[in-house]
């Protein structure tokens, strides 16, 4: 069965630090989907990155960066120089291509707890 | 703006009372999910709707009752309710069909109150 685990239940720098958040997964199939999801006081929740289990390139965009690691089953995010804006919950998430195919063509997404980040002017 | 609207934004309701959340999506999706998030837990998937038609209930509580009426609108109708139901109510769309574009989108949620 698949499940996502973020151990850090809440964190808090002081704006302009780097930050990172933790995600570790577990999954039996080859071809997975991860996902990060950012959840502002508003309470939507706000799409960050999709990434296929083939493709373990870093990928950077702007502020933010994400690390794959199939190797420890891990997808990290880390935001570089924090700002008060970035103070929200974070989700990492993971969808399974063979639940894909079962669930009548829609994903199923397994969700972490979520981090809360707090940025601390 | 996720183009995903979700109303209200704040509910408080009786144990008693008979109320209904309201999702609608502007991106032309074809598939629309019901999630549940409670504190200290993971997202809980309720339902979800391909085309109108229900493909998945996730073994939710008949006090909950979905309605799809098109590929734009989803409700969830609420009928005697307990206080555990208390939670912040999250639709999704997404596109159908196609994994290699297959991303939900969110709403900001209805959270609801049950005394």
């Amino acid at each position: 069965a698949q499940k996502v685990t973020q151990a850090q239940t809440e964190i808090s720098v002081v704006e302009k630090e780097d930050v990172t958040l933790d995600c570790v997964y577990e999954t039996r199939d080859t071809t997975y989907y991860l996902f990060w999801y950012k959840q502002p006081p508003s309470g939507e929740l706000v799409f960050l990155i999709r990434r296929n289990s083939f493709d373990e390139q870093n990928e950077i965009s702007g502020r933010y960066s994400w690390n794959f690691q199939k190797s420890t089953s891990s997808f990290n995010f880390t935001i570089t120089a924090s700002q008060v804006v970035d103070s929200a919950v974070y989700f990492c998430a993971l969808s399974e291509a063979s639940t894909f195919t079962t669930n009548f063509g829609n994903e199923k997404l397994t969700f972490g707890t979520g981090t809360r980040l707090t940025i601390i002017p | 703006e996720t183009g995903v609207t979700q109303t209200p934004r704040h509910l408080v309701m009786g144990m008693t009372n008979k109320k209904s959340l309201k999702c609608e999506q502007h991106l032309g999706h074809n598939a629309m999910y019901w999630y549940k998030q409670s504190a200290k837990k993971p997202l809980e998937l309720m339902f979800v709707y391909n085309f109108k038609e229900q493909t998945e209930n996730n073994s939710v509580p008949s006090r909950f009752s979905p309605e799809c009426p098109n590929s734009s609108h989803l409700f969830l109708h609420l009928h005697t309710l307990q206080p555990e139901d208390s939670a912040l109510y999250l639709c999704a769309s997404s596109p159908w069909g196609d994994i290699a574009k297959n991303i939900q989108y969110f709403g900001a949620g209805t959270r609801l109150s049950v005394l």
